[in-house]
């Protein structure tokens, strides 16, 4: 069974601070996805990342895809209070492992 | 355009009652997924079409569940009985086969069972 683990699990920090968080497996990944989820609502899509090494930025985050492809990171830079919510990592084509997720708390 | 809509939002039900969850994808897509969002098992993939065939159902966890496509604009996700474990919050996804990994939810039905 291939897992993905997420890191940390809950994050709480202050707007304007940077932050990382981080996705990894012991497999390889054909293609990572992030999703963001808000409470009470679904979760959407952020980034897909599919070359080891990668790196794709969007405005104030920048994912970065492991050269191994068996872990990725998520930054933040300059957190605001829109960015709260749950950061979700998925693995596959079609049928997709999602992470635990990491609950972020930006506090104005 | 609508996104994914799923019926009821919230659903509170007493042990062994049938439950009925409804989902209408979003025009033109042809895949279409059911998970189910607990605290202690995250979000988990239940089962999926392809083209209104399942696909894999090998997360559906027993008998009391089925998920039926009649067509490219429906989908039900059912649970007879159902009991108090099942409570969670159950999201339908459709997407583009080729993109499967874009994947667009729903709102999401919160199902409380009593």
């Amino acid at each position: 069974t291939q897992l993905l683990e997420q890191s940390p699990q809950f994050l709480s920090i202050q707007e304007g601070e940077n932050l990382t968080v981080y996705c990894n497996s012991s497999s390889v990944f054909s293609s990572l996805q992030w999703y963001r989820q808000e409470p009470g609502e679904g979760p959407v899509l952020l980034v897909t990342v599919v070359t080891g090494g990668e790196v794709k930025k969007l405005k104030r985050l920048t994912f970065q895809f492991g050269d191994a492809r068996k872990d990725s990171s998520l930054h933040i830079t300059a957190a605001q209070p829109g960015d709260t919510g749950l950061y979700l990592c998925s693995m596959g084509a079609q049928k997709l492992v999602f992470g635990q997720g990491t609950r972020l708390t930006i506090n104005p | 355009d609508a996104g994914v809509i799923q019926s009821p939002r919230h659903e509170v039900t007493e042990m062994g009652q049938e439950v009925t969850l409804r989902c209408k994808p979003i025009s033109g897509h042809n895949s279409l997924f059911w998970y189910r969002q607990t605290m202690m098992r995250g979000l988990e993939l239940l089962i999926y079409f392809n083209n209104n065939v399942p696909i894999d159902d090998s997360g559906m966890p027993e008998d009391r569940f089925s998920a039926k496509m009649p067509n490219a604009s429906f989908s039900t996700l059912k649970i007879q009985p159902s009991e108090p474990r099942d409570s969670a919050v159950y999201f339908c996804a459709s997407s583009f086969s080729r993109k499967a990994g874009h994947q667009y939810f729903g709102p999401g039905t919160r199902l409380t069972v009593l």
